[in-house]
């Protein structure tokens, strides 16, 4: 089954710089890739998704890139704010085997002040 | 509002106890998902649900069993608690027609001593 690895677990930035995620992940028919942000105490919220049709994707200050040959994604947060410190999830699915979604292990993001 | 709720919120058990998480949505999905969370591990399937009639084990339904009462509710069962059952448990749902976006209910914290 898919196999999808997230780096790195811990990400400390200061306000305004930016933030990378890394995942990959291990089944070529992988076809979506959604990114969730977990804030503490609640549940995982999708933030941005993108489909293997799309190298890239970009919402306000979040963007997402794929590279679907190596098989990895990226998760990319600029002018980062105290409010994006959360923990975030990638993940992997085939759309069209109705939606499973493959997690990565997290990484927590702190932004300090 | 919640869209979707997970009762209890926290629960502690002793090993060997049955007992039931529960959850319910308003938002009208038709699949619905049983996810645990362990630091590092992400969030693994437990079980699926695309509609009432249809119950499939996830990545690790070992332990566990479900019950899908009506398109609104979805029930885990431990049937007999152990202590490496002690995790957050997720419930989500989502909609065959508005794509493959997961909505998380809040979790329930389950500490099995």
């Amino acid at each position: 089954g898919e196999n999808v690895e997230q780096h790195p677990s811990t990400l400390s930035v200061q306000e305004g710089d930016s933030a990378v995620i890394k995942c990959t992940y291990s089944d070529s028919a992988s076809n979506y890739f959604p990114w969730y942000k977990q804030e503490l105490g609640k549940g995982p919220q999708l933030i941005i998704d993108i489909r293997s049709n799309v190298g890239e994707k970009k919402d306000q200050r979040i963007a997402v890139t794929l590279n679907k040959t190596a098989k990895h994604f990226s998760l990319h947060i600029t002018e980062t704010q105290p409010e994006d410190s959360a923990v975030y999830f990638c993940a992997a699915s085939i759309a069209a085997a109705g939606n499973k979604l493959t997690f990565g292990g997290g990484t927590r993001v702190l932004v300090k002040p | 509002d919640a869209d979707v709720t997970q009762t209890p919120r926290n629960r502690i058990t002793k090993t060997g106890k049955r007992i039931m998480l529960e959850c319910s949505q308003t938002k009208g999905h038709d699949r619905m998902y049983w996810y645990r969370q362990d630091p590092g591990l992400g969030l693994r399937l437990i079980y699926y649900s695309f509609d009432v009639k249809d119950i499939n084990k996830g990545e690790i339904s070992d332990g566990y069993s479900v019950s899908r009462q009506a398109q609104a509710k979805f029930s885990l069962s431990l049937e007999s608690a152990i202590p490496n059952q002690t995790a957050l448990y997720f419930c989500a749902t989502s909609d065959l027609l508005g794509g493959e976006t997961q909505y998380f209910g809040p979790g329930t914290r389950l500490l099995v001593l």
